[in-house]
């Protein structure tokens, strides 16, 4: 099984439309990340929490949310989609109690179209 | 800020050629440094990593050392496969424990 897992793994909607990506981790790590992926630009940081109760934006938040429900959980949020946040999103886990805690573990992506 | 530079693709290199992907950063203090790889529809994977200056990471067949003097973190392969096809991303560890700085990454393809 997966240690870090994304649903849903395609999605396509329409401008306007909240949607939600979610992640979940088996790991025990306890920092999250979401990244979003475009063709040149490479990966740009939205948000990122080190614990349940620390949330912090990234480099493009705007038009994001994110909620950590548990250690386990951090689900990201487009409140209302439009088509320039079509992209392939990635959910990466570290562990800040290991000796290499910078190491990042990445989820498989969610491909999103916003039409 | 903190930031990495690297080379852009794509690369196209026949079996058993040498690789080289270059890459440089700014930073302040001193950061790891990493190479992510993403194969086809999957997501990154860890391809090494380095966390002081004159460390050499290696996997794979792959090598890179973290350079202070020239600010530099180049990945090498002596003799790429077809299966070595992917992108790759230079990432440098943010201020204070903060996420990742990823390049926009290079994609290579090999050839038989």
């Amino acid at each position: 099984d997966a240690d870090v897992t994304q649903t849903p793994r395609n999605r396509i909607t329409k401008t306007g439309k909240r949607i939600m990506l979610e992640c979940s981790q088996t790991k025990g790590h306890d920092r999250m990340y979401w990244y979003r992926q475009d063709p040149g630009l490479g990966l740009r940081l939205i948000y990122y929490s080190f614990d349940v109760k620390d949330i912090n934006k990234g480099e493009i938040s705007d038009g994001y949310s994110v909620s950590r429900q548990a250690q386990a959980k951090f689900s990201l949020s487009l409140e209302s989609a439009i088509p320039n946040q079509t992209a392939l999103y990635f959910c990466a886990t570290s562990d800040f109690n290991s000796g290499s805690q910078e190491t990042q573990y990445f989820g498989p992506g969610t491909r999103l179209l916003v039409l | 800020g903190n930031s990495v530079t690297q080379m852009e693709g794509p690369v196209t290199l026949s079996e058993e050629a040498f690789l080289t992907i270059n890459c440089t950063y700014t930073a302040t203090g001193y950061p790891s440094l990493f190479w992510y790889v993403q194969y086809p529809g999957e997501g990154l994977q860890l391809l090494l990593k380095a966390t002081k200056a004159d460390d050499k990471g290696s996997n794979k067949g792959f090598e890179a050392t973290y350079r202070k003097e020239t600010t530099s973190f180049h990945l090498e392969k002596g003799s790429v496969q077809v299966s070595d096809s992917a992108v790759y991303f230079c990432a440098l560890g943010g201020q204070a424990g903060t996420a990742l700085i990823f390049g926009k990454g290079t994609t290579l393809s090999v050839s038989s």
